[in-house]
C-alpha cells in the first residue's frame, strides 16, 4: 500500500537556525498538509497546499514557515529561524484528487524537531 | 471555532473488555467526524470516518462508531478488545461545505493500554 513518508525521523538543531523537513506524498494525491504536535498537546493543523499554492493556514503558520513543492514529488515545510517552542512532531499528510472535505489524509510517519 | 474533545486520557483493559471512548466536538455546522489510531512506533491511520448516511459506521479491525448529532459526539467502540489494540486513538473533525479544503481539528487523543 502506498505510503507518505518523512525525513529525517528526528532534527535536531540550535535556536536560530533553518530547517526544512522534507515529505514525500503518495503519488497520486493533490491535496498536501502539514500538523504539529507539541508534546502532550493536540495534533494541530499548519496549513493545506494545492496546485502549488497554500489553500489555507492556521495562525501558528506565520512568516517564519513556508512550504514548498520544489519537484513534483517532495513537499517541504522550512522554518527560517526556528524558536524553542517550535520543538514537536511534524506530521504531513496528502489526501486524493476530489477535492471533497471527507477524503482521507494520510500521514507520515512524522519528524521530531528539537531546537536547542 | 471548531474543537474536540476527548474525555479520557488513559484507558486500561484487560484483553476481552468492551471498549467505549468518548468524542464530542463543537461546531455549527455539518461535519465529517473521524477516528485516527497510532500503534507504538507506527504513524496515525484512519480507523472509520462518517460523512453522511448510516450513523453507526462500522471501520476496521471490528472497531464501529455512531455519530449523534444531537449531543455533538461520535463515540468508538469496540465489543472484545486485544492486546493489539494498545494504540493511540485520536478523534477529529473537519467542516462539510463546499470549498472546506478537509482541514482536521484534533482531540488530544486517548491511549489505550489492553492488558494481555
Amino acid at each position: 500500500e502506498p505510503e507518505v513518508t518523512q525525513t529525517p525521523s528526528h532534527q535536531v538543531t540550535q535556536m536560530g537556525q533553518e530547517v526544512i523537513l522534507r515529505c514525500v506524498p503518495i503519488s497520486n494525491h493533490l491535496y498536501f498538509y502539514w500538523y504539529r504536535q507539541i508534546l502532550g498537546q493536540k495534533v494541530e493543523f499548519l496549513v493545506s497546499f494545492y496546485n502549488n499554492e497554500i489553500s489555507e493556514k492556521s495562525e501558528i503558520f506565520d512568516d517564519q514557515f513556508s512550504v514548498e513543492r520544489p519537484d513534483g514529488s517532495n513537499f517541504t515545510l522550512k522554518i527560517r529561524s526556528t524558536k524553542l517552542e517550535d520543538s514537536a512532531m511534524y506530521f504531513c499528510a496528502s489526501s486524493s484528487s476530489t477535492a471533497r472535505s471527507e477524503d482521507t489524509q494520510y500521514f507520515g510517519p512524522g519528524t521530531r524537531l528539537t531546537v536547542l | 471555532a471548531q474543537s474536540v474533545s476527548q474525555h479520557n486520557h488513559h484507558v486500561i483493559l484487560s484483553e476481552a473488555a468492551s471498549l467505549e471512548l468518548g468524542c464530542n466536538y463543537s461546531y455549527g455546522g455539518t461535519v465529517n467526524l473521524f477516528w485516527y489510531v497510532q500503534y507504538p512506533g507506527q504513524h496515525l491511520q484512519l480507523l472509520l470516518k462518517y460523512f453522511s448516511g448510516d450513523p453507526l459506521v462500522k471501520g476496521i479491525k471490528g472497531f464501529e462508531a455512531e455519530f449523534i448529532k444531537s449531543k455533538f459526539s461520535f463515540n468508538l467502540r469496540k465489543p472484545s478488545v486485544q492486546w493489539s489494540d494498545t494504540a493511540e486513538y485520536f478523534c477529529a473533525v473537519n467542516a462539510n461545505y463546499g470549498g472546506s479544503q478537509g482541514n482536521l481539528i484534533f482531540g488530544k487523543g486517548t491511549k489505550l493500554s489492553v492488558k494481555p
